[in-house]
């Protein structure tokens, strides 16, 4: 079973650059979340989804946006990337509000 | 405002002894509280949780304990392993739509 799947692994980015992470789970979850892990910080909730087509703002929303077109993905996307968005990025999905499934992370840098 | 506050951020335990971990909430209004365990290079994986209706629950040699006066849960691991060394974070939310709110972590190792 893949679970979470997270795209890409690893990216480099110049400040104002645009990207996007996309996210995959195969387990039909109903909640999808995008969370940042920065050092000392733990984890903070970006956005997060409840269902297909719909979409929340969490604790740290600026400078991020969401879409969750179909159920089994996830798209996190970074208009004008910033050096303070450096981090790794962890999506998550879930039965219930409660996130039972991350993966891996992607590790990005913005110079 | 943090609204879960946990300790210690590092520890350092003998293989074999008992590890603690300590998290403190504000919210009375929670009543989920779930620890995850990562692995360097690896998402958070949910390791345990339990619900305000207990004092207790043990899965294996890991337990949590709840003091709801207190508005406190720790997480203990007994007969601490290697394998256990990697960074824990607790968490809290209520019932419904609420996400959970992550504490800041704590990374444990475990020498031999």
């Amino acid at each position: 079973n893949a679970g979470v799947t997270q795209t890409p692994k690893f990216r480099v980015l110049k400040t104002g650059q645009s990207m996007t992470l996309l996210c995959a789970q195969d387990m039909n979850h109903e909640y999808m979340y995008w969370y940042r892990q920065d050092p000392g910080m733990g984890l903070r909730l970006i956005h997060y989804s409840v269902g297909e087509g719909t979409t929340a703002k969490g604790e740290v929303p600026d400078g991020y946006n969401v879409s969750r077109l179909k159920k089994q993905n996830f798209l996190l996307g970074l208009e004008s990337a910033a050096p303070s968005q450096t981090s790794v990025y962890f999506c998550a999905s879930g039965r219930q509000v409660q996130p039972q499934h991350f993966g891996d992370g992607t590790r990005l840098s913005i110079l | 405002q943090q609204q879960v506050k946990q300790s210690p951020q590092s520890l350092i335990v003998q293989k074999g002894g008992i590890s603690i971990i300590n998290c403190a909430y504000e919210n009375t209004a929670f009543d989920y509280f779930p620890w995850y365990q990562q692995f360097p290079g690896k998402g958070p994986a949910l390791l345990i949780a339990i619900r305000p209706d207990v004092s207790e629950k043990k899965e294996g040699r890991f337990t949590i304990s709840f003091n709801k006066s207190a508005k406190q849960f720790s997480l203990h691991i007994m007969d601490s392993q290697p394998g256990d060394s990697a960074t824990y974070f607790c968490a809290a939310s209520t019932s419904g739509n609420t996400p959970l709110v992550f504490g800041k972590g704590t990374r444990l190792s475990v020498i031999a």
